[in-house]
């Protein structure tokens, strides 16, 4: 499959850990954030969404944790497994619009 | 419910050409949005349509162009291919209503110019 980037930032953690990846958003006014996992050849698969009222939302082994503040996101996925390995991308969207805007991803490699 | 499909999946043209790519959004969405996804720039936005109508659209030039036929169904057309076109385009298709955007993605079509 093609590699959706060459230099990204890579999250490396043995099977079983917790992971947490990292996401610094741009606009203040964002106010829907969404987190995707990209598997080599595939298009991004939606993961959790979060509102900008919510400052934490809980899916089934990932938590997805907002900051306004310092316009943080993260993702926490627990109990890593090897079929986690893959990149994933912050989204934030703002209400007026109807556009996402990405990061620029993290790979997360789940070691055996 | 089937998901959202992009055609063809690859495609090699050579610059100067022009190349259209197709997505079928899935049933009862009626919004479609394109990106482009490359190594060095990740995923940009390229333009989205509601209702056969053009509600955002990136930076990019007039090169790139879509539109969106009363089925929904999306095509985006890239005129005079350059080297730097070379990438993986995606579509993804939602609700378009407002108060959230969650969007689904197809697989992509890679484009390769040469």
């Amino acid at each position: 499959g093609e590699s959706v980037g060459l230099h990204l930032p890579t999250l490396s953690v043995q099977e079983g850990d917790n992971s947490i990846i990292n996401c610094a958003y741009s606009n203040s006014a964002s106010d829907y954030f969404i987190w995707y996992k990209q598997e080599s050849g595939k298009g991004p698969q939606f993961i959790i969404d979060i509102r900008s009222n919510m400052d934490k939302r809980q899916g089934q082994r990932v938590t997805v944790l907002l900051n306004k503040t310092v316009k943080h996101l993260s993702l926490q996925i627990a109990a890593t497994q090897p079929g986690d390995s893959a990149v994933y991308f912050c989204a934030e969207n703002m209400k007026s619009s109807y556009k996402l805007i990405f990061g620029s991803g993290t790979r997360l490699l789940v070691r055996p | 419910k089937a998901g959202v499909t992009q055609t063809p999946r690859y495609l090699i043209k050579t610059r100067g050409q022009q190349v259209t790519l197709s997505c079928s959004p899935i049933s009862g969405h009626r919004s479609v949005s394109w990106y482009q996804q490359t190594p060095g720039q990740g995923l940009q936005f390229l333009f989205e349509y509601f209702s056969e109508t053009q509600r955002n659209k990136g930076n990019f030039p007039g090169r790139f162009s879509g539109r969106q036929f009363s089925n929904s169904r999306s095509e985006m057309n890239v005129s005079t291919l350059e080297l730097g076109d070379s990438a993986l385009y995606l579509c993804a298709s939602s609700s378009g209503l407002a108060g959230g955007n969650e969007q689904f993605f197809g697989p992509g079509t890679r484009l390769t110019v040469l």
